[in-house]
């Protein structure tokens, strides 16, 4: 089964700052999908950036970026100009073949703090 | 209008008894999940259904039965509830092959 680990269980960051969480994980198969979740205080899951492993352009999306890197199987998720309403537990996640049922296998989580 | 809607969003019942969790999308999508978050918040797949045919059934204990009456519902059944249960519980779904997974809103279920 894939693994996903995230190293860093708090992060904290001042706003207007930039934070960088990590992920990585381990699979032996070679097209998936990886993602990045967030889940604020309510616990509504709500989906941040999404990178296809086919693509090598790393996936943008606002004030948040991915560094995805194949062969080192890592995926970091960047947020620049960190607001207040940033802070929530982050997720990575995988998302392999259809052997797996489409399903993701979620990290345990990045709780990020902004401050002011 | 939600696309991917629970009912009810909380839910507090004593040990022993039988409840459910009904969930319905109204995206289209053909494939329906659920998640159990526990109080750690670790999200661990339990079903997942596709065109109404289970393909994920996890090592959950067999008092929790899913059914999927059509491509649109995906309800979990949970009988003899334990202490253990207690966790917020999420319905997804997604089309396939794989499209994004898009999560309810969850259901916060505590046992007493």
């Amino acid at each position: 089964a894939q693994t996903v680990t995230q190293s860093q269980p708090e992060m904290s960051v001042q706003e207007a700052e930039t934070v960088t969480l990590s992920c990585t994980y381990d699979t032996s198969e070679s097209d998936y999908y990886l993602f990045w979740y967030k889940q604020p205080p309510s616990r509504q899951m709500i989906l941040v950036i999404r990178q296809e492993a086919y693509k090598q352009q790393n996936a943008t999306e606002n004030r948040f970026s991915v560094n995805f890197q194949k062969a080192a199987k890592s995926f970091s998720l960047k947020i620049s100009d960190s607001q207040l309403g940033d802070a929530a537990m982050y997720f990575c996640a995988y998302r392999g073949s259809s052997n797996s049922g489409y399903a993701l296998n979620f990290g345990k989580g990045t709780s990020l703090l902004v401050t002011p | 209008d939600t696309a991917v809607s629970q009912t009810p969003k909380y839910l507090v019942t004593q040990m022993g008894n039988d409840k459910s969790i009904k969930c319905e999308q109204n995206l289209g999508h053909d494939t329906m999940y659920w998640y159990k978050q526990d109080s750690k918040k670790f999200l661990k797949i339990m079903f997942s259904y596709n065109n109404k045919e289970l393909i994920i059934n996890e090592t959950v204990p067999n008092r929790f039965s899913p059914k999927s009456p059509d491509k649109a519902h995906l309800n979990l059944h949970i009988n003899s509830l334990e202490l253990g249960d207690s966790a917020v519980y999420f319905c997804a779904s997604s089309q396939a092959p794989p499209g994004t997974i898009y999560f309810g809103e969850g259901s916060w279920l505590t046992v007493v």
